[in-house]
């Protein structure tokens, strides 16, 4: 059952440290996005690769967060340092060119 | 800024009824899509409508597009109580990379036994 894995679920943290969220796509699709959903904003567009290839991270505040995919199978969003405001669930979603997306169940992240 | 932008943004309805949400959208679009997200869990993809197409049918469900008023609906028929979500609509525009998708705020549905 394919399915795309994102983790950790939930992290606490402290304003200050680096939150590290990791996903890992379905194998062969070739386009992985970041999102972050928030009650205030929404789905917000963070990050967006195709066959590994950053296309789009004009959503994502460049100062402190930073997307990557290593690999096929690995893709990173980071944050340093964390803000109270970071707090929100991040989703990774992965698909084929212009087709439907696979969302991850998301990641919690609460920063105090 | 949200490309698309659904109305409702929450409806209540009992089970047998049928409910109606809309989504507009900016600018010109490759195709739409319609997800359903449950309370704590990532988005589910529902249906995709490309421009070219003015109605989708799936199961209970079906989308209209209508690219002059830049607005697509979507219907659910027969609701149960497990259709309570919130429902998204995407767009994939014209003047973005191909594939690009930008969600609208939801429509959130409750319905009840």
């Amino acid at each position: 059952d394919a399915r795309v894995t994102q983790t950790p679920r939930d992290k606490v943290t402290e304003m200050g440290q680096e939150v590290t969220m990791r996903c890992q796509p379905i194998l062969g699709h070739n386009t992985v996005f970041w999102y972050r959903q928030t009650m205030m904003q929404g789905l917000e567009l963070l990050a967006y690769f195709r066959n590994r290839a950053p296309l789009d991270d004009s959503g994502m505040p460049k100062d402190r967060f930073s997307a990557e995919m290593p690999d096929a199978t690995l893709a990173t969003l980071k944050i340093q340092p964390s803000e109270p405001r970071d707090s929100a669930v991040y989703f990774c979603a992965s698909g084929l060119e212009a087709g439907e997306l696979f969302f991850g169940e998301g990641s919690r992240l609460t920063v105090l | 800024s949200q490309q698309g932008e659904e109305d409702p943004q929450a409806l209540s309805i009992q089970e047998g009824e049928n409910a109606t949400m809309n989504c507009s959208y900016k600018t010109s679009i490759n195709n739409l899509q319609w997800y359903r997200q449950n309370s704590g869990r990532g988005l589910v993809h529902l249906i995709l409508i490309r421009s070219n197409e003015r109605e989708k049918h799936s199961g209970r469900l079906r989308v209209t597009l209508d690219t002059s008023k830049k607005s697509s609906s979507l219907l659910i028929t027969a609701s149960r109580a497990a259709d309570t979500a919130s429902y998204f609509c995407a767009t994939d525009a014209l003047t973005d990379s191909w594939g690009k998708l930008q969600f609208g705020a939801g429509t959130q549905v409750v319905v009840t036994p």
